[in-house]
């Protein structure tokens, strides 16, 4: 079974602070996405990343995908309010190629 | 282009009874996938439909079923709901199986009494 952990799983920082969320898996994936999710609404996919080592940065977060493409992090610089939100990492591949998520980090940027 | 759509938004259902949710993929995309969110359990897999066919299962009971029509639109029922039942219901669409990029519909939020 392939389970995608997150940490850590809860994130309660001031906004301007930098923050590190971690996705590590022991399976292999094809690719790693990154969402983010707000109160009653459905997750937005914010980047894909699907070479190993491959790093991308969007305004002020920066995804990573591991070397071995079991692990993804992903990095914000200067936190914002706008960044609350539920993070989830998903992963595609294996022999059922659907998307696997993980459990969630939950970020409260305090103004 | 319209985003994903799902139907209700909001539902009340008691204990037994059977409930069908909708989900409108955004055109020209073919496959349609369910997810079942709740705090403790995260987002589950339900099923994946592409073209009117059921391609992926998750691990959950035969009371939760699917199908796609032929306009990619697609239903996803539960029988004799349980208390348990109570999530946000999830769909995602995406160009094909196999993709990389799923686009999420608002959720239905069941509430089973």
């Amino acid at each position: 079974t392939q389970l995608l952990e997150q940490s850590p799983q809860f994130l309660s920082i001031q906004e301007g602070e930098n923050l590190t969320v971690y996705c590590n898996s022991s399976s292999v994936f094809s690719s790693l996405q990154w969402y983010r999710q707000e109160p009653g609404e459905g997750p937005v996919l914010l980047v894909t990343v699907v070479t190993g080592g491959e790093v991308k940065k969007l305004k002020r977060l920066t995804f990573q995908f591991g070397d071995a493409r079991k692990d993804s992090s992903l990095h914000i610089t200067a936190a914002q309010p706008g960044d609350t939100g539920l993070y989830l990492c998903a992963g595609e591949g294996g022999a059922t190629n659907k998307l696997i998520f993980g459990t969630g980090t939950l970020l409260a940027v305090q103004p | 282009k319209a985003g994903v759509t799902q139907t209700p938004r909001y539902l009340i259902k008691t204990r037994g009874q059977q409930v069908t949710l909708s989900c409108s993929p955004i055109s020209g995309h073919r496959s349609v996938s369910w997810y079942q969110q709740t705090p403790g359990q995260g987002l589950q897999f339900l099923f994946e439909y592409f073209s009117e066919t059921q391609r992926n299962k998750g691990n959950f009971p035969g009371r939760f079923s699917g199908r796609q029509f032929s306009n990619s639109r697609s239903e996803m029922n539960v029988s004799t709901l349980e208390l348990g039942d109570s999530a946000l219901y999830l769909c995602a669409s995406s160009l094909a199986t196999g993709r990389l990029r799923a686009f999420f519909g608002q959720g239905t939020r069941l509430t089973v009494v």
